[in-house]
């Protein structure tokens, strides 16, 4: 199983990213899968949650209206639209595999995570 | 949402001894509990889920324990790479949040 997060780096506030996170290893379209994101010296904070099929999505207060979440089952790809960044964005965004077969996740994998940095 | 609190933050032991961090939810989460260890640089490594499942590779020494608000995380004689920081996290609901985290440094 490898997760590999790609498309952070430093944007201004109020500026967009998109970031991907490509899955390997595992048969993609079984699983849900999360945002999760750290910032520099703090805690993890979930973010987004999809479905298998992308029928059900949902956010934290903090994104929601900003970030978007889909998923490419066919590219085995995970996606977050990020929009209207802020400072308190700045952070490691991880994406995590629920190993769960409910709405009771259990992140069992995590990528190495890629840095989104918002500053003027 | 439902709040998480770990206790201690930080924690000072020695290779061998037996320690203990705690987590209490600000609501009932029945069983629905999961603990990550993380070492610095690295991303979060699932312990263990449903409260007292150990993951498929983690080492027996680790356990964990509790329902409803209060759970533990024990680890049973700390080795030298058990060094880390530990986070407990309910899946009960959304937002999915996080306890601020338990450091365990070496004494």
């Amino acid at each position: 199983v490898q997760l590999v997060e790609s498309g952070g780096g430093l944007v201004k506030p109020g500026g967009s990213l998109r970031l991907s996170c490509a899955a390997s290893g595992f048969t993609f379209s079984d699983y849900y899968m999360s945002w999760i994101r750290q910032a520099p010296g703090k805690g993890l904070e979930w973010i987004s949650y999809i479905s298998r099929s992308g029928g059900t999505i949902y956010y934290a207060d903090s994104v929601k209206g900003r970030f978007t979440i889909s998923r490419d089952n066919a590219q085995n790809s995970l996606y977050l639209q990020m929009n209207s960044l802020r400072d308190d964005d700045t952070a490691v965004y991880y994406c995590a595999r629920d190993k769960s077969t409910s709405w009771y996740p259990d992140f069992d994998y995590w990528g190495l995570g890629t840095l989104v940095t918002v500053s003027s | 949402d439902i709040q998480m609190t770990q206790s201690p933050s930080s924690l000072s032991a020695s290779v061998g001894d037996r320690v203990t961090i705690t987590c209490r939810a600000s609501q009932t989460i029945k069983t629905y509990l999961d603990w990550y260890q993380q070492k610095p640089g690295k991303a979060p490594k699932l312990l263990i889920y449903v409260a007292s499942t150990l993951e498929s590779g983690v080492p027996s020494r680790f356990s964990g324990s509790g329902s409803g608000t209060d759970f533990t995380l024990t680890i049973s004689s700390l080795q030298p790479e058990d060094f880390a920081t530990y986070y407990c996290q309910q899946s009960y609901d959304t937002p999915y949040t996080f306890g601020q985290g338990t450091k365990l440094e070496i004494k």
